[in-house]
C-alpha cells in the first residue's frame, strides 16, 4: 500500500527566501509529525498534529517555523526567512495516533539554504 | 530534558559476528522504547519496540532488545550479523501519557564487511 509521501525531494533555496514542504501520511493515520535531521544535531522533534486537537508545537526551533494540517490529512511546513541552519533533511511520519503506535516515515526533504 | 545516549558512533563488524549496540534514556517515568533502522537509501523504519510485558523484544530480520529498567537501557542485539545489516540504527523513546512525537539518539552507523 501507499506510504507517506513527502514533497519535493530535494530543494535549493536562497537564504531570506520562504519554503513549504509538503507530506501526504498514510491514509487513516490520524497523528502527523514533522523532524529533521541534520549533521551532528541528529532526529530532532519539530511538530506533532493529532486528530481534530491544538498541535504540539513544542520543538519549533523559531517563530519562523510553522506547520498546518488540512482536513487531518495532508500538512504543510513552511519555512520563512530562511537561513543557512535550516539547511537539513525533513522527514515526516504518521500513525494511526496511539503513543505505542509505530511511526511511519516517508522519505524527507532534503532542503539545502545558499 | 529528556535525552537518549547511544555510545557507539560507528560499529564495523565482520558477517557473522554478534551486535549489541547501546542505548540509555534520561527520563524516570514511563517511556516506551523504540529502536528504527535506515539501510542506505531508503527511509527510516522501525526493527522493535517496547511498551510493556516480557522486557526481551524480538523484532525483524532476528535483532532483539532488551529493556533494563534499573539501568534505563534498550540495547539492541544481533547473534550473527550479515552485510544486508549495513545501516544507520536509531534508539528512540516516548513518555509514556499523551506525548507521542519520538526523541532519537544520534544513531550509530553500522558497517557490515563481507
Amino acid at each position: 500500500g501507499a506510504g507517506v509521501s513527502q514533497s519535493p525531494s530535494n530543494k535549493v533555496t536562497e537564504k531570506g527566501k520562504d519554503v513549504e514542504l509538503r507530506c501526504d501520511p498514510i491514509s487513516g493515520h490520524t497523528a502527523l509529525y514533522w523532524y529533521r535531521q541534520s549533521l551532528g544535531q541528529g532526529l530532532e522533534f519539530l511538530i506533532y498534529f493529532q486528530g481534530n486537537s491544538a498541535p504540539d508545537k513544542s520543538g519549533l526551533p523559531s517563530d519562523r517555523f510553522s506547520a498546518e494540517r488540512t482536513g487531518g490529512s495532508v500538512s504543510t511546513l513552511t519555512i520563512q526567512r530562511t537561513q543557512q541552519e535550516d539547511s537539513a533533511v525533513y522527514l515526516c511520519a504518521s500513525s494511526l495516533g496511539g503513543i505505542t503506535d509505530t511511526q511511519y516515515f516517508g522519505p524527507g526533504t532534503r532542503l539545502t539554504v545558499l | 530534558a529528556q535525552s537518549v545516549s547511544q555510545h557507539n558512533h560507528h560499529v564495523i563488524l565482520s558477517e557473522a559476528a554478534s551486535l549489541e549496540l547501546g542505548c540509555n534514556y534520561s527520563y524516570g517515568g514511563t517511556v516506551n522504547l523504540f529502536w528504527y533502522v535506515q539501510y542506505p537509501g531508503q527511509h527510516l523504519q522501525l526493527l522493535l519496540k517496547y511498551f510493556s510485558g516480557d522486557p526481551l523484544v524480538k523484532g525483524i530480520k532476528g535483532f532483539e532488545a532488551e529493556f533494563i529498567k534499573s539501568k534505563f537501557s534498550f540495547n539492541l542485539r544481533k547473534p550473527s550479523v550479515q552485510w544486508s545489516d549495513t545501516a544507520e540504527y536509531f534508539c528512540a523513546v516516548n513518555r509514556g501519557g499523551s506525548q507521542g512525537n519520538l526523541i532519537f539518539g544520534k544513531g550509530t552507523k553500522l558497517s557490515v564487511k563481507p
